[in-house]
């Protein structure tokens, strides 16, 4: 079946302006979760969704961050007022209970601010 | 102080070869071990995943785990060239959030 998506899958903004990027998990996947990596570095967690619920959002750097999942499916990652440290490519994993909690990773955003 | 740890690498080892991966993590109530492949580029791909003490084994790679010791590691049999790559190292509490080590990156020698 069909895996994660993501878009864009790449993304370049000046500095200052707003982002958004979506993610769209795999059908039937309860659980969501955002990740961002910076090069040459493991995935660090931003926030997680259970259905439309957002659980834990300790991951997020600051209030320019903001997670969605109205519907319980697709997700969008808003970024406000992008900063260069805000480069990175930024990771949509979903799991199920039924498949042990297993993530499965789409293909990544990566995002320059210029 | 980062909660999983793995050498940053390169391992470099011959075609054929038995390669070692190695992480330790600091939260004993991990539950749930997972080793992820990543190429340059490319996001991570699961590739094991362990959650019990012990041995577990799927085709070439066998992923071993020792909770009293916090110690998770992978061993690819019969190295290949496609198998260079780094090699992340997740930890988590029963569906929670990963914790990522830094990866090892691997180098098989043709």
């Amino acid at each position: 079946g069909a895996g994660v998506s993501q878009s864009p899958r790449y993304k370049v903004a000046k500095r200052g302006q707003d982002v958004a990027l979506r993610c769209d998990p795999i059908s039937g996947h309860v659980s969501l979760f955002w990740y961002q990596q910076a090069l040459g570095q493991g995935p660090e967690f931003l926030t997680y969704f259970q259905n439309e619920a957002q659980l834990d959002k300790s991951g997020l750097p600051s209030d320019r961050f903001f997670a969605e999942r109205p519907e319980g499916s697709v997700s969008t990652l808003k970024i406000q007022r992008t900063q260069q440290e805000d480069s990175a490519v930024y990771l949509c994993a979903s799991s199920s209970p039924s498949s042990s909690y297993e993530q499965y990773f789409g293909p990544g955003t990566r995002l320059t601010v210029t | 102080q980062k909660e999983v740890e793995q050498n940053s690498g390169p391992l470099s080892v011959p075609e054929g070869a038995i390669a070692s991966l190695n992480c330790t993590y600091s939260d004993r109530g991990s539950q749930s071990f997972f080793w992820y492949r990543q190429y340059s580029g490319k996001s991570p791909e699961l590739i094991m995943s362990i959650y019990s003490n012990g041995d577990k084994e799927d085709g070439r790679f066998t992923a071993q785990l020792n909770k009293a010791s916090q110690y998770v590691s992978l061993l690819i049999r019969d190295s290949q060239p496609s198998d260079s790559a780094t090699y992340l190292c997740a930890v988590s509490a029963a569906g929670n959030m990963l914790t990522f080590g830094g990866g090892t990156r691997l180098m098989v020698k043709p």
